[in-house]
């Protein structure tokens, strides 16, 4: 069943915590994406990676950090220099070529 | 960064009506996707475009790539209940490579 999974659905954390948040596909896409989205707002793209140990800063890298050893895998930290981080993050994945993308079910990070 | 300004905000639909949303950009796009979004969920593809003056039909779904390529719009017929979510527009620009600007959301809500 080919699909992107996100864990976990939900996270607390204390001001001033790194947190990671994990995204998984076995959709054999080369592209993975991270967005953030904020009520109100369109998706906001954090940091993207079109090839395996490569990726890039979006429009809202600040206080994030990522890594991409595996295809399959691209884990967000979510740095304690990250000003504002209690929002809805999401995942997708495309093939490298192809403009869509698809969506994870998401992670509501919630700093306390 | 680049901006798409997706209207209406929100509207309320009572089943069986038709409903209509479009994005419109200062900037030239070469593809169009449009997403739904369910409460807590990821956004979910419901029709992609990559050719200006394309007409795509998903079911009750029909999407248009605008011929000047700075827009698109989004009809829903006979709405019914399930239809209900926030809708997006996005867009991809040729000098973003496989990045995507999104609209801030059109939310769809039931006439009580």
């Amino acid at each position: 069943d080919g699909g992107i999974t996100q864990s976990p659905k939900y996270l607390f954390r204390k001001e001033g915590q790194n947190v990671t948040l994990s995204c998984e596909q076995n959709l054999n896409h080369d592209a993975m994406y991270w967005y953030r989205q904020d009520p109100g707002q369109g998706l906001r793209l954090i940091y993207y990676s079109q090839i395996v140990n490569d990726f890039q800063k979006g429009d809202i890298a600040e206080g994030y950090s990522v890594s991409r050893e595996k295809k399959e895998s691209f884990p967000l930290t979510v740095t304690s220099a990250q000003k504002n981080p209690t929002a809805f993050y999401l995942c997708a994945s495309g093939t490298s070529g192809q403009n869509e993308q698809f969506f994870g079910p998401g992670t509501r990070l919630t700093v306390l | 960064g680049q901006q798409l300004n997706q209207s209406p905000q929100s509207m309320f639909i009572q089943e069986g009506e038709d409903v209509s949303m479009n994005c419109t950009s200062s900037s030239i796009f070469n593809t169009w996707l449009w997403y739904k979004q369910d409460p807590g969920e990821g956004p979910v593809l419901l029709i992609a475009l990559y050719k200006a003056g394309e007409l795509t039909s998903n079911g009750r779904l029909t999407a248009q790539f605008g011929i000047t390529r700075k827009d698109s719009f989004l009809n829903i017929s006979a709405s019914i209940p399930s239809d209900v979510g926030i809708y997006f527009c996005a867009g991809q620009l040729a000098e973003y490579g496989n990045k995507l600007v999104f609209g801030a959301g059109t939310i769809l809500r039931v006439k009580s």
